[in-house]
C-alpha cells in the first residue's frame, strides 16, 4: 500500500526564519511527487511536481527537491503570506490517476 | 485559468435524505474527481471520472456514488445521508492522463445531522 508522511504536523517560524517541510513515501514506483498549498477555507492549489530522484524546482521563496524516499520543501525568508497547509502527494506506478495525499503540514509564519 | 465550481460552500442536511453535490469544470478537463478531507485525515479519494458515463472508485466509496452525464459537470450523490458523511468535499479537475496536475474548487463543507 503506498503510504505517505509529512512532517512536523505543525510548525511556527519567525518571519525570515527559513525551514524545510519533509514529505517521506512509501509506493511500489514512483511517478510524480507533488506539492500543493491550501490556504483556510479554500480548496489547495498547485506547486510543484517532481518526478525523479535528484531534481529540483523553485518558486519564489519555495523549493521543492527529490530523493528515493522523500521529498522537502525548503522555505527561504518566509513570510507571512506563506503561512497555509502544505500538502504532498504521490502517484504511484499502476495507480491509473490516483494519487495518495499526506497529512499536510500546517505552516505559521509570525511578523 | 481554469476554474473549478462547486454548487454550495456549506451545505446541512438531515440523516437519510439524498444529497447531491455538484461540480462544473470550464476547461474541458478529461478527469474530474471528488474527494473529501477531515481533520488527521488528510484528503481522501472517494470516486474519479476519466471520461463522460466513466467512473472509478476511489479508496473510499462506500455510500456514495457519482454521475458524469457531461464532460463538464461530475455530481456526487449520497445516497442516505450519515452523520460520518460530514466533512468537506473537494472537486478536482485534470487535463489529462494521471500526471497533470490537479484544480480544485473550494469546497463544500457538508453537516449531516
Amino acid at each position: 500500500e503506498d503510504q505517505v508522511t509529512q512532517s512536523p504536523e505543525a510548525l511556527r517560524l519567525q518571519e525570515g526564519e527559513s525551514s524545510s517541510l519533509n514529505c517521506s513515501y512509501t509506493v511500489s514506483g514512483l511517478r510524480g511527487l507533488f506539492w500543493y498549498r491550501q490556504d483556510p477555507g479554500k480548496g489547495p492549489e498547485f506547486l510543484f511536481t517532481l518526478y525523479s530522484a535528484g531534481e529540483e524546482k523553485e518558486k519564489e521563496r519555495l523549493k521543492a527537491t527529490l530523493t528515493k524516499k522523500e521529498s522537502f520543501l525548503h522555505i527561504t525568508a518566509p513570510k507571512p503570506e506563506d503561512s497555509a497547509t502544505y500538502l504532498c502527494a504521490v502517484h504511484a506506478t499502476g495507480a491509473n490517476s490516483k494519487l495518495t495525499f499526506g497529512k499536510g503540514i500546517t505552516l505559521s509564519v509570525r511578523p | 485559468d481554469v476554474k473549478v465550481t462547486q454548487s454550495s460552500r456549506y451545505l446541512v442536511k438531515r440523516t437519510g435524505e439524498k444529497v447531491f453535490l455538484e461540480c462544473v469544470q470550464d476547461m474541458d478537463h478529461e478527469n474530474m474527481f471528488w474527494y473529501r478531507q477531515d481533520p488527521g485525515l488528510g484528503l481522501r479519494l472517494i470516486y474519479f471520472s476519466y471520461d463522460v458515463k466513466m467512473k472509478e472508485k476511489g479508496d473510499i466509496p462506500e455510500g456514495y456514488s457519482v454521475s458524469r452525464e457531461k464532460k463538464e459537470r461530475f455530481s456526487l450523490i449520497l445516497e442516505s445521508a450519515s452523520t460520518n458523511q460530514t466533512s468537506m468535499y473537494l472537486c478536482a479537475s485534470s487535463l489529462s492522463g494521471p500526471l497533470e496536475k490537479l484544480f480544485f474548487g473550494s469546497g463544500t463543507q457538508l453537516s449531516v445531522l
